[in-house]
């Protein structure tokens, strides 16, 4: 079985500032791993993927995470937020057909 | 560019209405999917189709059903529309290749509002 955990519902952070959104997640298989973002009214967009190759992922806009398997989590940072990263995030992991979301953060960015 | 497709960006329905949302892609995907999106609830998957003429239930499959003959079309139906039912509903799309990470592509989604 598969689930993630998504630590926080809603982060706020000011701009300029380090962005950490943290996820665990649970697996029975090597996981595949991904985060997406959804904008006001906005469909959902790929951020990043974890492809197994690499334990630091990095994906658009300046986002990253870090796969580490001893602690089953998959946290996506920023060093410096922007205006325009205020949006809802959402942890997604699965190996087979399904994929299972997290319930998502969402993000708060002040001037 | 890879496009999922679905066909109404805002639906008003009344309670006991049967309801069809449609979702198309131009990928040659195999896998698609019909997703729920409520606040605080995040994604839940109602049912999923592998092939044509196959599905599968996802979490919450109940109400609703599902429908796909051709391999870039796949329905959604609500076979009596309730008000529980109202929600943002999101179509994706997702290559098959056993257990390789590829990426599911989403619809805008379709916010439903049953009165």
């Amino acid at each position: 079985a598969q689930s993630v955990t998504q630590l926080d519902s809603h982060v706020s952070v000011s701009e300029g500032t380090p962005v950490l959104l943290r996820c665990n997640y649970s697996s029975s298989y090597s996981p595949s791993l991904f985060w997406y973002v959804q904008h006001p009214n906005k469909g959902l967009q790929l951020l990043l993927k974890y492809t197994s190759a690499a334990t630091l992922v990095k994906g658009i806009n300046g986002f990253e995470a870090e796969f580490k398997k001893s602690e089953t989590s998959f946290h996506l940072t920023k060093p410096s937020a922007h205006m325009s990263d205020a949006a809802e995030y959402f942890c997604v992991v699965g190996p087979f057909q399904k994929l299972v979301f997290g319930t998502g953060t969402r993000l708060l960015v002040s001037p | 560019d890879v496009k999922v497709t679905q066909s109404s960006r805002y639906l008003v329905k009344r309670t006991g209405e049967k309801v069809f949302l449609e979702c198309v892609q131009d990928m040659d995907h195999e896998n698609m999917f019909w997703y729920r999106q409520d606040p605080g609830l995040g994604l839940r998957l109602i049912y999923f189709s592998y092939d044509v003429k196959m599905k599968e239930k996802g979490d919450i499959p109940e109400g609703y059903s599902v429908s796909r003959e051709k391999k870039e079309r796949f329905s959604l139906i609500l076979e009596s529309a309730s008000t529980n039912q109202t929600s943002m509903y999101l179509c994706a799309s997702r290559l098959n290749r056993g257990l390789a990470n590829t990426e599911a592509f989403f619809g805008q989604g379709t916010r439903l509002t049953v009165v």
